[in-house]
């Protein structure tokens, strides 16, 4: 099975700011990957798909990059609607796995 | 309206059973691969199953293999994930959840609980 890391596994972070997660696969997976958003209580929302290829009506303050086994979602500005638990997840083969999630929280 | 709709959640006690629907609306839910995902209280996401547009190819992760069963019937736009001999870390909500072709999951439903515990 392919493990998917992710890093940090929470942060403190301002209106703003830029916030960078990170996602590593423990064997390479091309460019299979998607980010998710899950606020608490709610369904996830798909982000991005295919590592960098942005979800119609997600906003464009989102962006992932990365191929093989390192990868990147950005929020370039952070906004209060955007304080949430993101998932990545390896779609290359199954089972399907998921990071274990991180949190961006308000500082 | 694109839309899942999860239902068939509840209580029930280690080693029994319960079924799980999705229906499935506002997009031709035949041409769609779909998938099952749970996530335990408190705890981050777990894929559970996976079945091709047809039925045809099915995917469970090893935690449920020969447990649970995954079906559909593309004639009522319908979603099933039949748990037998379930156990306490079984209680998660479980989604359903619509797979773009051989990619991520776009469209979910919003969850139903189910809750293992005597």
């Amino acid at each position: 099975d392919i493990q998917m890391t992710q890093s940090p596994s929470s942060v403190s972070a301002s209106v703003g700011d830029r916030v960078t997660i990170t996602c590593r696969a423990s064997q390479g997976i091309s460019s299979w990957l998607a980010w998710y958003q899950q606020k608490p209580g709610k369904a996830p929302k798909l982000l991005i798909y295919a590592a960098s290829s942005l979800q119609s009506g997600v906003p464009s303050r989102f962006s992932g990059s990365g191929s093989g086994t390192d990868f990147t979602l950005t929020i370039s500005s952070l906004q209060p609607e955007d304080f949430a638990t993101y998932y990545c997840q390896q779609a290359n083969s199954f089972p399907r796995t998921f990071g274990g999630g991180t949190k961006v929280e308000i500082k | 309206e694109v839309q899942l709709v999860e239902s068939g959640g509840g209580l029930v006690q280690p080693g029994g059973s319960l079924r799980l629907s999705c229906a499935a609306s506002g997009f031709t839910f035949s041409s769609y691969e779909m998938n099952w995902v749970r996530q335990a209280p408190g705890k981050g996401l777990e894929w559970v199953s996976y079945i091709s547009s047809s039925g045809s190819t099915i995917y469970y992760a090893d935690s449920v293999k020969g447990r649970f069963t995954i079906s559909r019937d593309n004639a009522k736009n319908s979603l099933y994930l039949q748990m037998n001999s379930l156990r306490a870390e079984d209680t998660a909500v479980y989604y359903c959840a619509r797979q773009r072709s051989h990619d991520a999951f776009d469209i979910w439903g919003q969850g139903t609980m189910v809750t293992v515990s005597s």
